[in-house]
């Protein structure tokens, strides 16, 4: 059955510290990978989006993430953390032949002053 | 461009009650979906309408329903509330559907149930 993965349910880190947040997926072919961000009592928005091309995709507020298909993962990064940045992160996939799309559990990222 | 509106914002109901919930869609986008978040559970995919038509549905019990109006609006319903239906309810909008087209979400409707 196709999954999305986040093992981390939650992360703190030092405000400027680095940060990576994990996501893998389980499906026969490459999937469409989003990374969405939600600040508490919110919505969902997206940070960025990956369909093909060049694997490491540039997103807002400074994210980055790295599609790696021998892992089949897709980690968030960002190489200094804000403490804006505290937020619960959902990884997500789309299914192209299903045209289904699915969520991972989400990391709630806490970031210390 | 308006976002996706969610109506209502909260909503308190009581265990037996039915509530419908609403979602505009951004103009222009046909497909609808709908997520149950809790803490316990995370984000849960309800249902996904596409003109006029229900094209995924997700494993919740049939009291939990949708529909879909010729102008892509779309109205959640849920039956006989539990106090397990307690959670924020969120809307997304996609343009044409596809699985490679941003899923743009609203606010949410926060439902508790007592």
């Amino acid at each position: 059955a196709q999954s999305v993965t986040q093992p981390d349910i939650h992360i703190t880190v030092s405000e400027g510290a680095s940060l990576e947040l994990r996501c893998n997926y389980s499906y026969g072919a490459t999937p469409y990978l989003f990374w969405y961000v939600q600040s508490p009592g919110q919505g969902l928005q997206l940070l960025l989006k990956y369909f093909s091309g060049d694997t490491l995709v540039q997103g807002i507020k400074g994210f980055e993430a790295e599609f790696k298909r021998s892992q089949s993962s897709f980690n968030l990064r960002k190489p200094s953390v804000h403490w804006s940045d505290a937020a619960e992160y959902f990884c997500a996939v789309g299914l192209y032949n299903f045209n289904k799309f699915y969520f991972g559990s989400g990391t709630k990222l806490n970031v210390k002053p | 461009k308006a976002g996706v509106t969610q109506t209502p914002r909260y909503l308190i109901k009581t265990r037996g009650q039915q509530v419908t919930l609403s979602c505009s869609p951004i103009s222009g986008h046909r497909s609808v979906s709908w997520y149950q978040q809790t803490p316990g559970q995370g984000l849960q995919f309800l249902f996904e309408y596409f003109s006029e038509t229900q094209r995924n549905k997700g494993n919740f019990p049939g009291r939990f329903s949708g529909r879909q109006f010729s102008n892509s609006r779309s109205e959640m319903n849920v039956s006989t509330l539990e106090l397990g239906d307690s959670a924020l309810y969120l809307c997304a909008s996609r343009d044409g559907g596809t699985a490679n087209t941003e899923a743009f979400f609203g606010q949410g409707t926060r439902l508790t149930v007592v």
